[in-house]
Order: structure tokens, then C-alpha cells, then sequence
């Protein structure tokens, strides 16, 4: 089983759309929860983490964590064609291993 | 702050020769950066983690000898791609890990990316 699984999409919705963007992940040790950004041929940025439960809001964007269910989603509220992006979930390092695990990403297109 | 640089952006070579790459951390010391590749469509793929002063640690299925990785100091890591091939044409993207930040958050900031094509 992977450590983070992420439907790759793609995602595409209309301008001002709810954008809900999910991961599952099968560590139940896992407290640290981040979601990355990538633009096309760009790096990827951090957009939000969060730890434990809960919501935790930005702006538009709300990351959420169901601890009980492994379930981690963004949402994007008034979505716009700006999101137009690959999002990223990843989870922290485990077993005192240094490296992030990431999710394959789901290409999101906002269409105007 | 937090910026991560690497050069060039963009290169193409010829088959057989090599090519090196270049991570920077901007503002900040990175004890621990990171090596991805990323085919078209897909995923980033760790291929090693680079620490300062020491051997990098790379992912199963990367040939060390062909990609060499170097972390001299604490703001520079290097990536070689020795006798490149027409497959090993992709981006490669670094990230570094703030060393002041590194017991608080697991937060790597990437650069920009370096596509690399091969022919």
C-alpha cells in the first residue's frame, strides 16, 4: 500500500466553482499534513499545512484532516482560472527517513 | 525569503556529454536538499537526498555513478548528469530544507526547475 494515494485527475470546473481536492494515506501516526502547488514547468510551492484534525483556512483554500478515516482534502472556494495548477499532497517523513512523500498530484483546470 | 534558486533553467547537450546543475538556497542554510525529476504528465520522483558534508543517499533505481551529487556548503548542492542519454532529457527540480527551521516544520521550498534535453 502507498504511504499517500492522490487521484490524478485530470480536474476541470468552471470559474467560481467549489474545488475539492482529496488524499488518502495509510499511516495513522501521521500529524503533519502539507498541500504544494505546481504551476506548469515550475516548482513546486507550499500552499498550506496543517497538524492533526480539523480545518485549517487560508483565503479561499481550506485544507482538512479526518484522522479517523486517513482522509486529508483542500478545498477552493470561488475558484479561478489562476488555480490552474498540479496540487500536491504530502505527508512528513516517517521511520527517520528525511524525505516528504508526496501524492501524484491532480492537475486542476479552472475554466473562465 | 526562502528562496531556492537553480541554473541554468534550461540547457540542451549532446549525447555523451555531461551536464551539472545548480541548487541554491537564497536566505537561508540547507543542511538537506533534495534531487527530483519529473517526466511530462507525471509526479516528482525523489532521486536523492543530498547532505552537506556527506555522500548523498539515493533512491532505489538511481544510478549514483551517473548522477553524481554534491553539497559542499551549506547553500549549494550540485547535480551532475554524466553521459547523458536522450532519456535522461526531463526537469529536475531541487528543494532545500531551512536548517533553522528543520526541527519545526517539514516544509522544503523548491526551485524553479531545470529542463534538461538531451540529443
Amino acid at each position: 500500500q502507498k504511504e499517500v494515494e492522490q487521484d490524478p485527475g485530470p480536474l476541470s470546473v468552471p470559474e467560481g466553482a467549489i474545488v475539492s481536492l482529496n488524499c488518502t494515506y495509510s499511516n495513522s501516526a501521521f500529524q503533519y499534513f502539507m498541500w504544494y502547488r505546481q504551476y506548469s514547468r515550475k516548482g513546486p510551492e507550499l500552499l498550506m499545512y496543517t497538524y492533526s484534525s480539523g480545518n485549517k483556512e487560508d483565503g479561499r483554500f481550506t485544507a482538512q484532516v479526518d484522522k479517523s478515516s486517513k482522509y486529508i482534502s483542500l478545498f477552493i472556494r470561488d475558484s479561478q482560472p489562476s488555480d490552474s495548477a498540479t496540487y500536491l499532497c504530502a505527508i512528513p517523513p516517517s521511520g527517520g527517513y528525511q524525505k516528504v512523500t508526496f501524492g501524484t498530484g491532480t492537475k486542476l483546470q479552472v475554466i473562465p | 525569503g526562502a528562496v531556492v534558486s537553480q541554473h541554468p533553467s534550461r540547457v540542451i547537450c549532446k549525447s555523451g556529454t555531461s551536464v551539472k546543475i545548480e541548487c541554491r538556497s537564497l536566505d537561508f542554510q540547507a543542511t538537506t536538499m533534495f534531487w527530483y525529476r519529473q517526466f511530462p504528465k507525471q509526479s516528482l520522483m525523489l532521486m536523492a537526498t543530498s547532505n552537506e558534508g556527506s555522500k548523498a543517499t539515493y533512491e532505489q533505481g538511481v544510478e549514483k555513478d551517473k548522477f553524481l551529487i554534491n553539497h559542499a556548503s551549506l547553500t549549494l548542492s550540485t547535480l551532475t548528469v554524466t553521459s547523458a542519454h536522450p532519456e535522461d532529457s526531463s526537469f529536475y527540480i531541487c528543494s532545500a530544507r531551512d536548517h533553522n527551521q528543520d526541527r519545526v516544520t517539514y516544509e522544503q521550498y523548491f526551485g524553479p526547475g531545470t529542463r534538461l534535453t538531451v540529443t
